[in-house]
């Protein structure tokens, strides 16, 4: 268990609708990353957030957003769903904001699935 | 920009075989390197890692050796046992100020009793 929680874990929808994930992350780690799986794009990274800050952005697609609270869990909200979307969505957290060598802790993820 | 390579699966061998997978990258600056392993239905969990040249990332019987020379963390392990049976992720960090990962395809390695 690595102490990061992600809700739910499955989610089936239609497409064109809205749907949010949530992540907890570990107690007192402060950087929130979030990562979509799939079978053609392979692992990608989305966004990450610190202390309720974004940080960066990776290929995160517009119809795609998120936020950081200020108890520190994020959520990732994904509207107008296309079948495309349909993948893994995991949540990472670390403890610090530049850590190229730290280590992100992954959640069990989200299965999205998008009919 | 940064990328990684690994070589492509599946991987299957039999029990107490020895096991590489190769991993390359491409990276501007000096990159940390990890490989995260992912066990059927669960999330990626880190096997090891390794944050400068010629440093060597062990656990659980798996090793790689950081080599900036070759742009190259290959995984390697000198007994694998049927519970090694996982996708395996190679991955870079880059030294700029986010600690985003940057993945490569994963490797899928079966092991059979």
């Amino acid at each position: 268990d690595s102490g990061v929680t992600q809700t739910p874990k499955h989610l089936i929808t239609a497409t064109g609708q809205r749907v949010t994930l949530r992540c907890s992350p570990r107690s007192g780690d402060l950087s929130v990353y979030w990562y979509q799986q799939s079978l053609d794009q392979g692992l990608q990274f989305l966004i990450q957030y610190y202390n309720g800050e974004e940080r960066a952005k990776g290929n995160i697609l517009e119809r795609f957003s998120a936020q950081q609270f200020p108890d520190l869990h994020s959520e990732l909200n994904l509207s107008s769903l296309e079948l495309g979307d349909s993948a893994l969505y995991f949540c990472a957290s670390s403890v610090v904001l530049t850590g190229a060598a730290d280590t992100q802790y992954f959640g069990p993820g989200t299965r999205l699935t998008v009919l | 920009g940064d990328s990684v390579t690994q070589m492509e699966g599946p991987v299957t061998l039999s029990e107490e075989a020895f096991l590489t997978i190769n991993c390359t990258y491409t990276a501007t600056g000096y990159p940390s390197l990890f490989w995260y392993v992912q066990y059927p239905g669960e999330g990626l969990q880190l096997l090891l890692k390794a944050t400068k040249a010629d440093d060597k990332g062990s656990n659980k019987g798996f090793e790689a050796t950081y080599r900036k020379e070759t742009t190259s963390f290959h995984l390697e392990k000198g007994s694998v046992q049927v519970s090694d049976s996982a996708v395996y992720f190679c991955a870079l960090s880059s030294s700029s100020n986010t600690g985003k990962l940057i993945f490569g395809q994963g490797t899928t390695l079966q092991v059979k009793p």
